[in-house]
């Protein structure tokens, strides 16, 4: 079936520091991409979502990019600090209302 | 902002049991509702998506019949593991986006923290 994110990459940056996360989609037809970030034994929480008239969306210390041609996502997070380590979601609307989620990055930010 | 409650938030039980699990929106009304299950260190899969005064419609290789949906309400969807057996075990999460504008979909999903379950 469809899928977004086809690896599960861990990523570990100095706190400080600037992240950028990366997440290939598949469904060239999806018009609305999201991130989301989870915290350990919780559910995923909102960060910042994108349309595909778009290709940059800012938010507070988070901006995305996307790329429809080569069907890719960035999430880049400023100044990286300890509270934004978690696992972060990529996923896209398919089939009008359905999201789907991408395999995941985990983040580590070392104090 | 938009609340979704999932109760309860972990459940131990026996091989062969049922197990109901409760999602609720809080501040707003949902008449659409998804369930998501995910497995350790995997990402969430669609199981299935929950409609308000209607069946459920599943997603390709979930069984209704093990994963018995209900929304009969605007605020409330339920999922019941029927028989549920030690490989049902996971994290099962509810979600819900505000109801939409007219003719868009394209509003961000708010989820529930999940209820893990345990089958022994």
């Amino acid at each position: 079936g469809e899928s977004v994110g086809l690896h599960l990459p861990t990523l570990s940056v100095q706190e400080g520091d600037n992240s950028i996360i990366n997440c290939a989609y598949s469904n060239s037809a999806s018009d609305y991409f999201i991130w989301y970030k989870q915290e350990s034994g919780k559910g995923p929480q909102f960060i910042i979502d994108i349309r595909s008239n778009m290709d940059k969306r800012q938010g507070q210390r988070v901006t995305v990019l996307l790329n429809k041609t080569v069907k890719h996502l960035s999430l880049q997070i400023a100044a990286t600090q300890p509270g934004d380590s978690a696992v972060y979601f990529c996923a896209e609307n398919t089939g009008g209302f359905k999201t789907i989620f991408g395999a995941g990055t985990r983040l580590f930010v070392k104090a | 902002g938009a609340v979704v409650s999932q109760h309860p938030s972990w459940v131990i039980c026996k091989s062969g049991t049922s197990v109901k699990i409760e999602c609720r929106s809080l501040d707003f009304q949902a008449t659409t509702m998804f369930w998501y299950r995910q497995f350790p260190k995997q990402s969430l899969m669609l199981m299935a998506t929950s409609n308000e005064g209607s069946k459920a419609t599943y997603e390709q290789g979930v069984e209704k019949d093990k994963f018995l949906i209900n929304h009969a309400s605007l605020t409330l969807s339920t999922l019941t593991v029927t028989s549920a057996h030690p490989e049902d075990s996971s994290f099962y999460i509810c979600s819900a986006r505000e109801n939409p504008g007219q003719g868009t979909y394209n509003s961000p999903l708010h989820f529930g923290n999940g209820t893990r379950l345990t089958v022994t």
